[in-house]
């Protein structure tokens, strides 16, 4: 089974300042990935994907992703922040080509200071 | 136009109840899915539904039973209810695939005092 590893729990920044979000996972096979964000009492929307060729991935709100397959890592970042960007973030992953259920990290609880 | 809808948006009910709760999707897709997110934000597949079968179904109890009347919804019944249940219970819904792409729904927060 597939599992998801997320570092940070808690990051705190300040507006302009840059964000990596750390996302490490661990499955046999060939997997599809995902960042999900959620608002403070919101849905999940989505940030960006991967599914293959380019491993840098761009999505919405200034946000891209990096897929490093040595690494089993899939970073989310966004060169300057906004106090909008204030949300829980997902990684996720699910392996590739079956209606499988997303696995999901813990998610990183990000704060934005004006 | 919302493509993946939930009701009720939240749900406050006693211990011993048995509750529902409704997911509908028009985007046309073949696989719904019921997530649990738990007080501390994680999240995790409860359910999914293919074609109108089952075809996951992670280490839930059998409170919980997952009914699809048809491809375009999926919903949640949870028998004798407990504190433990509690939490934001999200709908996803995709086409199965190679770049198979999940859709959540708004959520639904049960509250079971």
């Amino acid at each position: 089974a597939q599992s998801v590893s997320q570092h940070n729990h808690h990051v705190i920044l300040s507006e302009a300042a840059s964000l990596e979000l750390g996302c490490n996972y661990s499955y046999g096979g060939t997997v599809n990935l995902f960042w999900y964000v959620q608002y403070p009492g919101q849905h999940l929307q989505l940030l960006l994907k991967y599914f293959s060729g380019d491993p840098l991935v761009k999505g919405i709100k200034g946000f891209e992703a990096e897929f490093i397959k040595s690494k089993f890592s899939f970073n989310l970042r966004k060169p300057s922040v906004q106090w909008s960007d204030t949300a829980e973030y997902f990684c996720a992953v699910n392996p590739r080509g079956g209606a499988d259920g997303l696995t999901f990290g813990k998610g990183t609880h990000l704060i934005i200071q004006p | 136009d919302t493509a993946v809808s939930q009701t009720p948006k939240y749900l406050v009910t006693q211990m011993g109840n048995d509750k529902s709760i409704k997911c509908e999707q028009n985007l046309g897709h073949d696989t719904m899915y019921w997530y649990k997110q738990d007080s501390k934000k994680f999240l995790k597949i409860m359910f999914s539904y293919n074609n109108k079968e089952l075809i996951i179904n992670e280490t839930v109890p059998n409170r919980f039973s997952p009914k699809s009347p048809d491809k375009a919804h999926l919903n949640l019944h949870i028998n004798s209810l407990e504190l433990g249940d509690s939490a934001v219970y999200f709908c996803a819904s995709s086409h199965p695939g190679p770049q198979e792409t999940q859709y959540f729904g708004p959520g639904t927060r049960l509250l079971v005092l």
